[in-house]
């Protein structure tokens, strides 16, 4: 299975509103990014937090990250409908043979104007 | 600066044919990850090169394939296509070598349709 699980599958929300995803993972990681993808689309790096970081702020995202509970949220405020798209946490291990991005299933955004 | 190109954009096989992927990564970027994505399994991890050497690989069947050039360009390939092979492939670059934690730049993909 996936390494990161985020949760909500999807969230429908009207513009201005926070949105709030989160993502687990199982093993030790070296970090952990967010990316979002529109439909069809590559995926766009928005955000990266080490693992001996707690909370990153990036423009209207903000993000946490919790290494005992092995867990992270994103938060993107006062949502616009451009905020629609899929969003994905990944993860990269230690090990220099584990140096691949482990995504998540993702979390679909919708934001209503 | 260009972006990650991946040609083509979109792909219609058959059955037991095979399709070769190409992705040119940002200039200046060595290493190139590629993903297979679909809707039911999600992104998954295929190959990770840097400087012309694999240096991770995915859980996927021998008939996926790739390689990497001295210009950092990779291509992939897929033989003896299946149904299941239909998904969007997704080619990723980053300036740094694997495992120290890098951001990944994407392409748009190439949209494989296997009939």
């Amino acid at each position: 299975s996936q390494q990161g699980e985020e949760d909500p599958q999807a969230l429908s929300i009207q513009e201005g509103e926070n949105a709030t995803m989160n993502c687990s993972y199982k093993t030790s990681i070296n970090n952990l990014q967010w990316y979002r993808q529109n439909s069809g689309r590559g995926l766009v790096h928005l955000i990266l937090i080490r693992s001996n970081e707690r909370e990153k702020h990036s423009g209207r995202l903000r993000v946490t990250l919790d290494t005992s509970k092995k867990s992270s949220s994103l938060l993107i405020t006062a949502s616009r409908a451009a905020d629609t798209a899929s969003y994905f946490c990944a993860t990269r291990g230690y090990n220099t043979n584990a140096g691949k991005s482990t995504f998540g299933d993702g979390t679909t955004l919708t934001v209503k104007p | 600066k260009a972006g990650v190109t991946q040609t083509p954009r979109y792909l219609i096989k058959t059955r037991g044919q095979q399709v070769t992927l190409s992705c040119s990564p940002i200039s200046g970027h060595r290493s190139v990850s590629w993903y297979q994505q679909t809707p039911g399994q999600g992104l998954q991890f295929l190959f990770e090169y840097f400087s012309e050497t694999q240096r991770n690989k995915g859980n996927f069947p021998g008939r996926f394939s790739g390689r990497q050039f001295s210009n950092s360009r990779s291509e992939m390939n897929v033989s003896t296509l299946e149904l299941g092979d239909s998904a969007l492939y997704l080619c990723a670059s980053s300036p740094e070598p694997p495992g120290q934690g890098h951001i990944q730049y994407f392409g748009a993909g190439t949209r494989l349709s296997v009939l």
